[in-house]
C-alpha cells in the first residue's frame, strides 16, 4: 500500500462547479499537509499549506484535514477554465522538506 | 517565495551520453532538492544538494549516476550519467523558504533519452 494515495482521474466539471479533491495516507505520523498546482509543462507551484487538522480558506481554495480519518481535501469554489491543471497532494511528518511524500496527482478539466 | 529557473528546459539525448541540468535560485537558500517525476506517477526524491558538503541520496539513487554540484547558496546542477531510456523524465529543483519552511519549485527539465 502506498504511504498517500490520490485518486489520478481525470475529472472534468463544468464551470462554476464546486470540486473536490481529495488524498488518504496511511502514516499517522503525518502533520504538515500540502496542495500542490501544476500546469502541463510547469513545475508545481504550492497552493496551500497547513499543519495538523481544519480547515484553510485562501480566496477560492479550502483545504480540509482529517486526521482521525487520514484523509484530506482541497475545495475549489467557482471553478474557472484556468484552475485545469494536476493536483498534488503532499504531506510530511516532520517539516523537513526531504520527508514529503508527494501523490501521484489529480487532473482536473474545468470545461467552458 | 523564491523564484527558481533551470536549464535546459527540455533536451533529447542519445544512451549512453551525459547531461547537467542547471538550477539557479533568486535568492540564498540552505536547502535545494532534486527530484524525478515520470509521467502518471509521483515526484521522487533524488538527493538532497547542500552547500559545502556532499549530497545526500535517496534509496535508489547514486552519486555515480546522479552526481550533484551546489557550489554556492543559489546555484546546483545534477548530472545525469550513462543515460537510458528508462531515465527519460521531468527533473525538478526545489528549494525551501528559510521564512516559512515552504518549497517551491522550478519549472522543470523535460528529459528525453533514446
Amino acid at each position: 500500500q502506498k504511504e498517500v494515495e490520490q485518486d489520478p482521474g481525470p475529472l472534468s466539471v463544468p464551470e462554476g462547479a464546486i470540486v473536490s479533491l481529495n488524498c488518504t495516507y496511511s502514516n499517522s505520523a503525518f502533520q504538515y499537509f500540502m496542495w500542490y498546482r501544476q500546469y502541463s509543462r510547469k513545475g508545481p507551484e504550492l497552493l496551500m499549506y497547513t499543519y495538523s487538522s481544519g480547515n484553510k480558506e485562501d480566496g477560492r481554495f479550502t483545504a480540509q484535514v482529517d486526521k482521525s480519518s487520514k484523509y484530506i481535501s482541497l475545495f475549489i469554489r467557482d471553478s474557472q477554465p484556468s484552475d485545469s491543471a494536476t493536483y498534488l497532494c503532499a504531506m510530511s511528518a516532520s517539516s523537513s522538506a526531504s520527508k514529503i511524500i508527494f501523490g501521484s496527482g489529480t487532473r482536473l478539466s474545468i470545461r467552458p | 517565495s523564491a523564484v527558481i529557473s533551470q536549464k535546459p528546459s527540455r533536451d533529447i539525448c542519445q544512451r549512453g551520453t551525459s547531461l547537467t541540468i542547471q538550477c539557479q535560485v533568486d535568492s540564498q537558500v540552505t536547502m535545494m532538492f532534486w527530484y524525478r517525476q515520470q509521467p502518471g506517477q509521483s515526484l521522487t526524491l533524488i538527493a538532497t544538494a547542500n552547500q559545502g558538503s556532499e549530497a545526500t541520496y535517496e534509496s535508489g539513487f547514486v552519486i555515480d549516476k546522479f552526481p550533484i554540484s551546489r557550489p554556492n547558496l543559489t546555484f546546483s546542477t545534477l548530472t545525469v550519467s550513462n543515460m537510458s531510456p528508462e531515465d527519460s523524465s521531468i527533473y525538478l529543483c526545489s528549494v525551501v523558504s528559510g521564512a516559512s519552511n515552504e518549497q517551491y519549485f522550478g519549472p522543470g527539465t523535460r528529459l528525453t533519452v533514446t
